[in-house]
């Protein structure tokens, strides 16, 4: 099956660094790919969706000069958290799909930021 | 606005069957899917359903009723692992996934 590579899986980094988190699809062409948000015990947030060559777009509240998303390629999305927080403190998913409207959205394994 | 509606928690014994029901109102549907999800770990898909009826896939079956805006997963012969946090999610009408909040399922020996 389809396979999303996410890294780092965690990361711990101090108040007011910047943190870049990396979204490969292995074996399939990502024209879109999304970034989630999850605190504990809450459901998947989605931050943005990015596409291929475009700018992101961002859902409501979330700001884009901090969470920086780039979808240079048709395989990779970064996203980068600058000048963290500790309430920037989460679990980050990115996830992507391929061209058909139908198929799943397949997920990456997660990064665990911790912001000191 | 468009809600998802999934009971918070359940519990059932090993080797029972569950049944996980999801309700939606979204404008529109595109489908639906069910994910699993273990803590502190990312969802993985379970299924996807599109149109009226049941689709099954071994221990785990997915129900769908579109004029009912209802689903529901069923999970026979429950194992222990199977303790997760299951997720409902619909794709509306600009092909957006709208989330559940996801159900804990919790199982006892």
């Amino acid at each position: 099956g389809a396979v999303v590579s996410q890294h780092p899986s965690r990361v711990i980094c101090k108040s007011g660094t910047s943190v870049k988190i990396e979204c490969r699809s292995l074996d399939f062409q990502a024209t879109t790919m999304f970034w989630y948000r999850q605190f504990p015990k809450q459901s998947l947030m989605l931050m943005a969706t990015s596409n291929e060559g475009s700018k992101a777009t961002y859902e409501q509240g979330v700001e884009k000069d901090k969470f920086l998303i780039n979808h240079a390629s048709l395989t990779l999305s970064t996203l980068t958290v600058t000048s963290a927080h500790p309430e920037d403190s989460s679990f980050y998913i990115c996830s992507a799909k391929d061209r058909e409207e139908a198929s799943p959205l397949h997920f990456g394994n997660g990064t665990r930021l911790t912001v000191t | 606005g468009q809600n998802i509606d999934q009971p918070t928690e359940m519990t059932a014994t090993e080797g029972a069957i569950v049944q996980i029901n999801c309700t939606y109102q979204t404008s529109g549907f595109n489908g639906l899917f069910w994910y699993q999800q273990h803590a502190g770990e990312a969802p993985t898909f379970l299924s996807y359903n599109v149109l009226d009826g049941l689709e099954e896939k071994g221990r785990f079956s997915s129900f769908l009723s579109r004029s009912k805006g209802y689903s529901y997963l069923l999970l026979k012969e429950l194992q222990m692992k199977d303790s997760a946090s299951y997720l409902c999610a619909v794709k509306d009408s600009n092909y957006q996934l709208i989330w559940g909040a996801g159900t804990k399922l919790i199982i006892k020996p």
